[in-house]
Parts: C-alpha cells; structure tokens; sequence
C-alpha cells in the first residue's frame, strides 16, 4: 500500500502563474517531507523541506505547506518560470528512510 | 565536479551475467544509498549504509548485494541479472548530522537487462 501519493500525474501551468503540487500520505509517524525536482538523465535535486512540527516553509519563489490533520502537503510555486518545468518527487521521512511517491510532472507554457 | 558520481551511466548486460553499479562521493557524508525507479513510480530503497560498517536491506533488496569498501564509496552488485531488474539507478548521500535527512543524488545509471 503506497504511503505517499502523489494523484496528478503530470500537470500544465501558464508561465507566470502559480504551480501547486500536492502530496498525500497515510503515516502518521513521518516526521519530516521533501520535495525533490527531476530533470531528465539527472538525479533528483534536493528543493525544500518541511518539519512535521511546522505548516508552512518557505524558500523563494517555493514554499511548502503541511497539513497534518489531512495528512496532506504542496509545494507552490510562484512565479512560476520555464526552467520549473521537471518532475517533481514528494517524500517522506521516517526513521532516516525516504518513502517516495511516484511523481508529477510540471510543464510550464510559455 | 560533481559530488556524487555513478559508474556506468549506462549498461547494457544479459540475463544471468554479473553486473556491478558503482558509487563515489566527494560530500564527506556517512550514509549512503541505493535506489531504482521504474517507469510511473517512485524511488524504492534497495539498500543503505549508515557507515562502513553498518549496511540495511531496503524495500526490495532481493537479488542485490552491496559493498561499502570506503566511507565514499558504495557498490551495487546483481549476482546474476534479470529483464526485470531494467531500471534506472540511483546512488545517495546524506549527513547524519545534517537535518531531516536530506539526500543527495548521483545523475543514475540505466541498466538495460536482455
């Protein structure tokens, strides 16, 4: 059973604009999440973090924001730039170990 | 120069030969990591070593072995390679002293298994 979801396989967002991922998970005892971007042929880059024990982390034009009660996070982008456009990995943290959802993939128009 | 560096980027092997992925990082970290990705899904964690002497099974260690032979490097071996074993591969770091556990990755390598 996936722990973390992520349900938007891919989404399209006007340059300019605001881009919200969003991210579910179903453990309670996480207590740290990532959000991590993915070109192709690269690794994944480290973006932001937040700690469970916050609901809001901002860095730049990222900010990511936790719900606790909903068991939910997303990371809003704004203004939203070409270069943005990636996959992006939400992950969870328990225990030292990363539990990955499966990804969504921003494209941003021009 | 990258901090985290996988060799091969890319391989291509048989079914039922050898094949060892490697791993070298610049970073100072003391824990390492193994992951693959398959097409539509997340990271799943192979393996993991939190120091030299310290090595884990992850999620789907079954037909993988691993070898920490310094504190920068960690190897990722299949005994004898599978079509389902066709991924991308990616090596990790992270600080045991750093916050949250935030990983580093190496660009991946894409195993092909015929």
């Amino acid at each position: 059973d996936q722990q973390v979801k992520q349900n938007s396989p891919s989404l399209s967002v006007q340059e300019g604009r605001i881009s919200i991922l969003n991210c579910d998970y179903t453990n309670s005892m996480f207590d740290y999440f990532l959000w991590y971007k993915k070109y192709p042929a690269e690794g994944p880059t480290f973006l932001i973090s937040i700690s469970s024990i916050k609901d809001k982390n901002e860095d730049g034009r990222f900010t990511v924001f936790l719900n606790k009660s909903a068991k939910h996070l997303s990371l809003h982008i704004v203004p939203s730039q070409p270069g943005d456009s990636a996959v992006y990995f939400c992950a969870a943290s328990e225990y030292y170990q990363l539990i990955w959802g499966a990804g969504t993939k921003l494209i941003i128009k021009p | 120069d990258a901090d985290v560096t996988q060799t091969p980027r890319n391989r291509i092997t048989k079914t039922g030969k050898r094949i060892m992925l490697e791993c070298s990082q610049t970073k100072g970290h003391d824990r390492m990591y193994w992951y693959r990705q398959d097409p539509g899904l997340g990271l799943q964690l192979i393996y993991y070593s939190f120091d030299v002497k310290d090595i884990n099974k992850g999620e789907i260690s079954d037909g993988y072995s691993v070898s920490r032979q310094a504190q920068a490097k960690f190897s990722l071996s299949l005994e004898s390679a599978i079509p389902n074993q066709t991924a991308l591969y990616f090596c990790a770091t992270s600080d045991s002293r750093g916050v949250g556990d935030t990983q580093y990755f190496g660009p991946g390598t894409r195993l092909t298994v015929l």
